[in-house]
């Protein structure tokens, strides 16, 4: 089955600054990779995803990007403000059954 | 985007009762949704695939039994954990597959549960 690796699992970003967290995945026939977003008590809310046959998608601050080849896919985050302070899930799939990566906690200080 | 809503947001009950959890599809019909598990700090991890008018899939180390799976239309499943103990304790979340185009996943807000 699918196996999905997070970096890093806690970030620490200034105000302002970009963040990035990376994921690798391990099953090529994977072809849907979607960002959420948790904040705690809730349930993880979609932020962007991207289909293999792309290679980069951007919304306004946030962008992914996705090298197939080497089967890793990457968050960035510009301009970060408070309210991006939360953890961050990647996820991988062929299918609607979604594999998680292990999450990263990423505080922005003010 | 799509909404899914999921009830109680918090239980607390006593060891040896069941507990029901509601997951709903407000705008949108799902045949399919997914349950999770989520430990403190953890990622989610996949419990079961509930169908619509068919029997739910279970993974591999989830008992059947002891979690209860109802997908009684195509807005609504519903998760029992029955005869519920500490170890129960944990955070559940459903989610419903929105087909506007891809596949998205949209989650419910999640289910506090605390066994006593």
């Amino acid at each position: 089955g699918e196996n999905v690796e997070q970096h890093p699992s806690t970030l620490s970003v200034q105000e302002g600054d970009s963040a990035v967290i990376k994921c690798t995945y391990s099953d090529s026939a994977s072809n849907y990779f979607p960002w959420y977003k948790q904040e705690l008590g809730k349930g993880p809310q979609l932020i962007i995803d991207i289909r293999s046959n792309v290679g980069e998608k951007k919304d306004q601050r946030i962008a992914v990007t996705l090298n197939k080849t080497a089967k890793h896919f990457s968050l960035h985050i510009t301009e970060t403000q408070p309210e991006d302070s939360a953890v961050y899930f990647c996820a991988a799939s062929e299918t609607e059954k979604l594999t998680f990566g292990t999450g990263t906690r990423l505080t922005i200080i003010p | 985007g799509a909404v899914v809503s999921q009830h109680p947001s918090r239980v607390i009950c006593k060891s040896g009762t069941s507990v029901k959890i509601e997951c709903r599809s407000l705008d949108f019909q799902a045949t399919t949704m997914f349950w999770y598990r989520q430990f403190p700090k953890k990622s989610l991890m996949l419990m079961a695939t509930s169908n619509e008018g068919s029997k739910a899939t279970y993974e591999q180390g989830v008992e059947k039994d002891k979690f209860l799976i109802n997908h009684a239309s195509l807005t609504l499943s519903t998760l029992t954990v029955t005869s519920a103990h500490p170890e129960d304790s944990s955070f559940y979340i459903c989610s419903a597959p929105h087909r506007g185009g891809f596949e998205k996943l949209f989650f419910g807000s999640g289910t506090q549960l605390s066994v006593l």
